[in-house]
């Protein structure tokens, strides 16, 4: 069955510092991957998708991830971290048996606070 | 163009009624899914419905139910509510794909349904 680890519920970080953040999954197939972030009290916000082509992929805010087959590893980084990053994320993979679907299966997700 | 929008914001219901939550998706999106979030299990997967018919249904028990009507505006109903129904419900809607795959979703700010 498809699932999907994020291994740090919770990260703090210094304003300005880099960040990484883990997700890790369980799929047969070339998997859809994706990261979302949630603000308190808000719905999910698309950071970013991976489909197939180019491994690293460049999303919005400044993020960008990195698709690794061989780690099953879908991180999530940041080279300057902001106030207003603080959130939490979560990581999703695409549960498609070949057929159409929009199953999204998602991590536990990990929250980030920003030191100032 | 306006996203996904979800009526009511909150709700408060006491166990054993019933609540219909409704849910409006970006204009020419036709699959609209629904999402569990709670503090213990996450974000779950209800069930996605595309062309006003269920595509996909997660491990929910019988008493989530949902529909789509022929403008993509869909409801969920759950029945007989219990204190652990209690949760954020996230509606996402996305553009459907002909062929297999998962689509870019997105999502609204959710309905917070409290259970006493």
């Amino acid at each position: 069955a498809q699932s999907v680890t994020q291994p740090d519920i919770h990260i703090t970080v210094s304003e300005g510092a880099s960040l990484e953040l883990r997700c890790n999954y369980s799929y047969g197939a070339t998997p859809y991957l994706f990261w979302y972030v949630q603000s308190p009290g808000q719905g999910l916000q698309l950071l970013l998708k991976y489909f197939s082509g180019d491994t690293l992929v460049q999303g919005i805010k400044g993020f960008e991830a990195e698709f690794k087959r061989s780690q099953s590893s879908f991180n999530l980084r940041k080279p300057s971290v902001h106030w207003s990053d603080a959130a939490e994320y979560f990581c999703a993979v695409g549960a498609s048996d070949g057929g159409a679907t929009n199953k999204l299966i998602f991590g536990t997700g990990t929250l980030l606070a920003v030191q100032p | 163009k306006a996203g996904v929008t979800q009526t009511p914001r909150y709700l408060i219901k006491t166990r054993g009624q019933q609540v219909t939550l409704s849910c409006s998706p970006i204009s020419g999106h036709r699959s609209v899914s629904w999402y569990q979030q709670t503090p213990g299990q996450g974000l779950q997967f209800l069930f996605e419905y595309f062309s006003e018919t269920q595509r996909n249904k997660g491990n929910f028990p019988g008493r989530f139910s949902g529909r789509q009507f022929s403008n993509s505006r869909s409801e969920m109903n759950v029945s007989t509510l219990e204190l652990g129904d209690s949760a954020l419900y996230l509606c996402a809607s996305s553009l459907a794909r002909v062929g297999g795959g998962v689509d870019q979703q997105f999502f609204g700010p959710g309905t917070r349904l409290t259970v006493l």
